[in-house]
């Protein structure tokens, strides 16, 4: 079966613009997950949602917010991009009630 | 918050040596994952572990549930080329909520 699909895989925005990722799970997970990887660092959670509804949450900015649809899907939105927010973006999705959690390729962000 | 403390953070190594790492916690874990990551890309799952003492073997990859469920390791044998990259331990929690290590970084001398 099909793996977790992020979209767009690459991406140049400028200081000030949003943008909008895309994640989809799995089909039949529920939980999906956001990191954001810097180099050298490790992953820093962003937030979860299962069944729609956002269920942990990390600690960064409002900036930062992001949703899930009905069929799982999420979508990822950064407002106002800062030069710092140029990352590694991983999404992550699972049953939700334990066991693994399966990565997407991410999306590499870079802002100007 | 839960942390894990994974070691050591880089290693090198000579091809055709074994690679032991690991991850603690004061914590307690459901579930241990142990991933890899090639540059540019996402981490892949290596093995899953759910049970206290569980061991598994995945190819040259062989990784334990700690008695305590507070620790994991993971051992690569005989190294090859292709085994270099970042491997990172995860602990799933009983709320459901999954803590990652920082990694290791595996580098292998020619």
């Amino acid at each position: 079966k099909a793996g977790v699909t992020q979209t767009p895989r690459y991406l140049i925005k400028t200081r000030g613009q949003q943008v909008t990722l895309s994640c989809s799970p799995i089909s039949g997970h529920r939980s999906v997950s956001w990191y954001q990887q810097t180099p050298g660092q490790g992953l820093q959670f962003l937030f979860e949602y299962f069944s729609e509804t956002q269920r942990n949450k990390g600690n960064f900015p409002g900036r930062f917010s992001g949703r899930q649809f009905s069929n799982s899907r999420s979508e990822m939105n950064v407002s106002t991009l800062e030069l710092g927010d140029s990352a590694l973006y991983l999404c992550a999705s699972s049953l939700g009630t334990g066991g693994e959690a399966f990565f997407g390729q991410g999306t590499r962000l870079t802002v100007v | 918050g839960q942390q894990l403390n994974q070691s050591p953070q880089s290693m090198f190594i000579q091809e055709g040596e074994d690679v032991s790492m690991n991850c603690t916690s004061s914590s307690i874990f459901n579930t241990w994952l142990w991933y890899k990551q090639d540059p540019g890309e996402g981490p892949v799952l290596l093995i899953a572990l759910y049970k206290a003492g569980e061991l598994t073997s995945n190819g040259r990859l062989t990784a334990q549930f700690g008695i305590t469920r507070k620790d994991s390791f993971l051992n690569i044998s005989a190294s090859i080329p292709s085994d270099v990259g970042i491997y990172f331990c995860a602990g799933r929690n009983r709320d459901d909520k999954i803590i990652f290590g920082k990694g290791t970084r595996l580098h292998i001398l020619p």
